[in-house]
């Protein structure tokens, strides 16, 4: 299976600042995934990042407080913008392997002061 | 819109005991997946279920999809404490020539006592 890395794996930020999460996996991939999964909750899909065109968000979640780049096969980064208390949460990307398998990174722990 | 309904939320059993989690889906999905997570960690893939009447099992587990009922049953078999987390199933509505979009259920929180 894919070996997923993300980084940071945790950080405390101030209010109306921003954090870029980065993830790298071992291996090419079409399709990349970021989620986000608040405290005591399930995760909710934020985004699809496919190299090579922009990615598709869901519904509740914008461009301009979420931005993602996918500058290759193996990487990708989620931004996220003018932090508030409300966007602590823990941040997931996931990959899909073999046309089924979908494989979760460590996550980052996001809290905002 | 696709909803996951996971039953139940909450989950206290004594080990050696069964019990099974249900995970019901509100719309039409070939792909159902299984996952475990510890307390502060990520996601760690159990099953991956992608046909009507699949079963699969892995040591004290056991996962089954029917498809037309649109339900899947994760069976716990005499319970230990290390199957103590939180278990959630997902549901890929995706389809057609793409997938990977998952929908998630709101997770069942096992403790397993002795």
């Amino acid at each position: 299976s894919a070996v997923i890395s993300q980084k940071p794996s945790r950080d405390i930020c101030q209010r109306g600042t921003s954090l870029t999460i980065q993830c790298q996996v071992d291996s090419q991939v079409t399709m990349m995934f970021w989620y986000r999964q608040q405290p005591g909750q399930s995760l909710t899909l934020i985004a699809t990042a496919n190299q090579g065109s922009e990615a598709t968000y869901e519904s509740g979640f914008v461009i301009d407080k979420f931005p993602i780049s996918r500058p290759n096969l193996t990487f990708s980064t989620l931004t996220v913008s003018n932090l508030s208390p409300e966007d602590s949460s823990i941040y997931l990307c996931s990959v899909e392997e073999a046309g089924w398998e979908q494989f979760f990174g460590p996550g980052t722990r996001l809290t905002v002061l | 819109e696709l909803k996951v309904e996971q039953n139940p939320l909450f989950l206290s059993m004594q080990e050696g005991k069964n019990y099974t989690i249900y995970c019901n889906y509100s719309t039409t999905s070939d792909r159902l997946y299984w996952y475990r997570q510890d307390p502060g960690k990520s996601l760690e893939s159990l099953f991956v279920l992608l046909s009507n009447g699949a079963v699969k099992q892995e040591g004290r587990l056991m996962a089954s999809l029917d498809t037309k009922a649109r339900l899947s049953t994760l069976h716990i078999t005499a319970a230990v404490h290390d199957l103590s987390a939180t278990y959630f199933c997902a549901v890929d509505s995706t389809g057609g020539t793409s997938y990977g979009k998952l929908t998630f259920g709101q997770g069942t929180i096992l403790t397993v006592h002795p």
